[in-house]
This record gives structure tokens, sequence and C-alpha cells, in this order.
């Protein structure tokens, strides 16, 4: 089991550019979640999705984050456009259904310049 | 609006000793609260989790202590052991709600030779 795969590991990127997260839940897990960890505010939940249906994005702090899940294996969390205010480490998390046990990814680390 | 709150929010031990980290909620419709583990460059692990049927549970060296009617649950680990040495995280979420965790703002444990 390779568990949750995230890309990339790290990302710098200049303000105002698009930025693209990539995740690869583990296999037979249909629920997903994306999740963005600071220091100021620790792990916020932005959102998360179930059989590869968004259920809940109030986490999402603008319009400027989207995320899709077009089949059981992958998804995608956007940024367009990056600003500074962004720079986090953002995982992804996966489990079997919407049960308590995240199996979290190794995080994307993003620099926004 | 910070749902749980984490103290300390870091922790020296020796050797041996115990650690006790204590996580304190408002929401009483919280049922579920786990304890995740995360280490440097990695993403959070679930350690052990507890439900408010029981007041304790306990897994190796590692203990959850649980008080409903004061609304507060601590993590203790017994003999402590440099290896143990990480970022603590307590979480809760509520039925009907299992995919929204709501994480405590972490500690990190240092635990010295």
């Amino acid at each position: 089991d390779a568990g949750v795969i995230q890309s990339p590991r790290h990302e710098v990127t200049e303000m105002g550019q698009e930025v693209t997260l990539r995740c690869k839940p583990i296999s037979g897990h249909n629920s997903l979640f994306w999740y963005r960890q600071t220091m100021m505010r620790g792990l916020e939940l932005l959102i998360y999705f179930n059989n590869n249906v968004p259920i809940d994005d109030s986490g999402m702090p603008e319009d400027r984050f989207s995320a899709k899940m077009p089949n059981a294996s992958f998804s995608t969390l956007k940024i367009q456009p990056s600003e500074p205010r962004d720079s986090a480490v953002y995982f992804c998390a996966s489990s079997r259904g919407l049960v308590e046990k995240l199996f979290f990814g190794s995080g994307t680390q993003l620099s926004v310049l | 609006q910070q749902q749980v709150k984490q103290s300390p929010q870091s922790l020296i031990v020796q050797k041996g000793g115990i650690s006790i980290i204590n996580c304190a909620y408002e929401n009483t419709a919280f049922d579920y609260f786990p304890w995740y583990q995360q280490f440097p460059g990695k993403g959070p692990a679930l350690l052990i989790a507890i439900r408010p049927d029981v007041s304790e549970k306990k897994e190796g060296r590692f203990t959850i202590s649980f008080n409903k009617s004061a609304k507060q649950f601590s993590l203790h680990i017994m003999d402590s052991q440099p290896g143990d040495s990480a970022t603590y995280f307590c979480a809760a979420s509520k039925a009907g709600s299992q995919g929204n965790l709501i994480f405590g703002k972490g500690t990190k444990l240092s635990v010295k030779p």
C-alpha cells in the first residue's frame, strides 16, 4: 500500500500565478479531504469529497481556491491567482467512507513569493 | 472560533518520564476524539481515539483520559522515548459530520535522552 500520494512535495511560485496541487488517495478509499496547515491557524479543513462528490467546501477561503475530484483515484486543489498569504503546507487525506481514521499524505509545501 | 483548545504548545520531557497533553472542547455535540501524531516532513497519523461512552482508553504506552462533564480530554505517554518526539494534535468531530475533524493547534513534544 503506497499510502496517499501528493505532488509536488514543494512548490515555489510568484504572486499571481496559478498553482495546482495533486493527490492520489489510497485505493479503495472513497472519501478525500484537503487540509491546510500553518503555524498561526493550525490544521484547517478546506473541502472534502465522498464518492467523488464535494460534500462540504465551507473551509475554502476564497473563490481563488477550487478543488475537483474527476475520479476515485485523483483530486486537485487549484489556487488562481496565488497570493503570499496562501503559503502553507497543504495536506490531502483519504478514508474508507466518512469515518474518522484519516490517512494523510506527506503534504505539499507551498511558498508564494 | 477555536472549538478545540490544546495545551501546552510545547513540552520537554526526560526519557522515561510521563508526557501529558491536554485538550478542551466547547461543542457538546462532539462525540469522537482522536489524537494524531506528526513527524517533521510527514502528514499527521492517527495515534489513538476515544468516544465519550468511556473515560479512558489505553493502547500500549498511550492513554486517553476523557472527562465529559468538564469537556476535557488528555493524552498521556508513559515511559516517553526520544522516538516519541513529534507534534501531537487532538481533534474532535460530531455525529453526522465525521468528515469535519476540528483540530487543536498542536503540541511539540521533545523527549530528551
